[in-house]
């Protein structure tokens, strides 16, 4: 099984700055992970598939990148409509990350 | 309007069983995997089970399986998740999800339900 790691757990910044959310995975999963958005009291949103592919409505601020073994999810400028848990998770295999929290202050 | 909802949660007794049940509506599901997450109250996600477009293929996780099976009615665009056994720790939002590609098992999910709440406790 491999397993997904992310980090920070927690990530405190003010609107406008830049978010960088790092996820590392045990074995290489070649560019196929995920990350969603998910906010309190609501399921899960699908943002980036396959490290980079925004999915369908998705705002551009929103990026991914990474390969083999680390990837990140890159926020350019934060709205406050973006605090959130952000959780990564590989095609093929079940696991999610443990998820990062984005505070805005 | 793609969306699926789930029915079927509530409070039940460690040991018994309960089915939910995700109705999809708005997309042709039968070219689509379909799974369920759950969430523990104030955990992160955990994958359940996943369902291949056409039923031939079912997986669930460690944590359920022999316990928990997968299926799906395509004549009735819908999706089941038969839980037996049930234990306290099974506590938690069910969600029905949409695997993004058609045809695929990949594991990457595209349409979200809201969930349905499933609490063991004696």
């Amino acid at each position: 099984e491999i397993v997904l790691t992310q980090s920070p757990a927690t990530l405190s910044l003010s609107p406008g700055e830049r978010a960088t959310l790092s996820c590392r995975t045990s074995q290489s999963v070649s560019d196929f992970l995920a990350w969603y958005q998910q906010k309190p009291g609501l399921p899960p949103r699908l943002l980036i598939y396959d490290a980079s592919n925004r999915a369908t409505g998705i705002p551009a601020r929103f990026s991914g990148s990474g390969s083999g073994t680390d990837f990140t999810l890159t926020i350019s400028s934060l709205e406050p409509e973006d605090s959130a848990v952000y959780y990564c998770q590989q095609r093929s295999n079940w696991p999610f990350g443990g998820g990062t929290k984005v505070e805005i202050k | 309007q793609v969306q699926v909802v789930e029915s079927g949660g509530g409070v039940v007794q460690p040991g018994r069983s309960l089915r939910l049940s995700c109705a999809a509506s708005g997309f042709m599901f039968n070219i689509y995997a379909m799974h369920w997450v759950r969430q523990a109250p104030g955990k992160g996600l955990e994958w359940v089970a996943l369902i291949s477009y056409d039923g031939s293929n079912k997986y669930h996780a460690d944590s359920v399986k022999g316990r928990f099976t997968i299926s799906r009615d395509n004549s009735k665009n819908t999706l089941f998740l038969h839980m037996n056994s049930l234990r306290p720790e099974d506590t938690a939002v069910y969600f029905c999800a949409r695997g993004l590609v058609e045809f695929t098992d990949y594991f990457y999910m595209d349409v979200w339900g809201k969930g349905t709440t499933v609490t063991v406790s004696s």
